[in-house]
């Protein structure tokens, strides 16, 4: 298995321009999870999937950021407009049914810059 | 309002020696918890966990003690190897809450030769 693939690696925007970061999860997965790691304020839940139905989008900073999972095998997350503040790694994670004691598979993260 | 903490964020340790992490929490409905490990340009890779109901969890070099009077929990290492050196998380789960897990803000560890 390939585990969690996101892309891109790394996007650099501009203040203001809208910005995609995909994530395709391990096939058989219930869960999906987006996560935003920055130094103050470590990896914060932004909001998770199960089933692609979201279930709690409570983490989600602000009305400019929207998250979709139309199928089992693709996410999207998508910040419009970007700012500064959104510099950050976001990561995706998929997880199974009943597995949260085993971890969850975290992909290698999008890491953010936006000027 | 932070549910798990990591309060130190760095910490460095002589290869052979060694390390604990620490990790304290505040909801006692948690019923599990769980350290990563992460390098840096990767995820987060999951290390060890342990249930409420136990007080130590053990995988070779890494154990994991959870005193559940102070809401504590710790990651010892033994012996750190310089290969140890990474950014270690905490989380924490509750049954029933679809896999949702809550992270403290991580530890740098750093092992010298």
């Amino acid at each position: 298995d390939a585990g969690v693939i996101q892309s891109p690696r790394h996007e650099v925007t501009e203040m203001g321009q809208e910005v995609t970061l995909r994530c395709k999860p391990i096939s058989g997965h219930d869960y999906l999870f987006w996560y935003r790691q920055t130094m103050m304020r470590g990896l914060e839940l932004l909001i998770y999937f199960n089933n692609n139905v979201p279930i709690d989008d409570s983490g989600m900073p602000e009305d400019r950021f929207s998250a979709k999972m139309p199928n089992a095998s693709f996410s999207t997350l998508k910040i419009q407009p970007s700012e500064p503040r959104d510099s950050a790694v976001y990561f995706c994670a998929s997880s199974p049914l009943g597995q949260g004691y085993y971890g969850y598979t975290f992909g290698s993260g999008t890491r953010l810059t936006v000027v | 309002d932070q549910q798990v903490k990591q309060n130190s964020p760095s910490l460095s340790v002589q290869e052979g020696r060694i390390s604990i992490l620490n990790c304290d929490y505040t909801n006692s409905m948690f019923d599990y918890f769980l350290w990563y490990k992460k390098y840096p340009a990767e995820g987060p890779t999951f290390l060890i966990s342990i249930s409420s109901i136990k007080d130590k969890n053990e995988d070779g070099r890494f154990t994991v003690f959870l005193n559940k009077s102070a809401k504590h929990l710790s990651l010892h290492i033994v012996p750190s190897q310089p290969g140890d050196s990474a950014v270690y998380f905490c989380a924490a789960g509750t049954l029933g809450a679809g896999n949702m897990l809550t992270f403290g803000g991580g530890t740098r560890l750093m092992v010298k030769p």
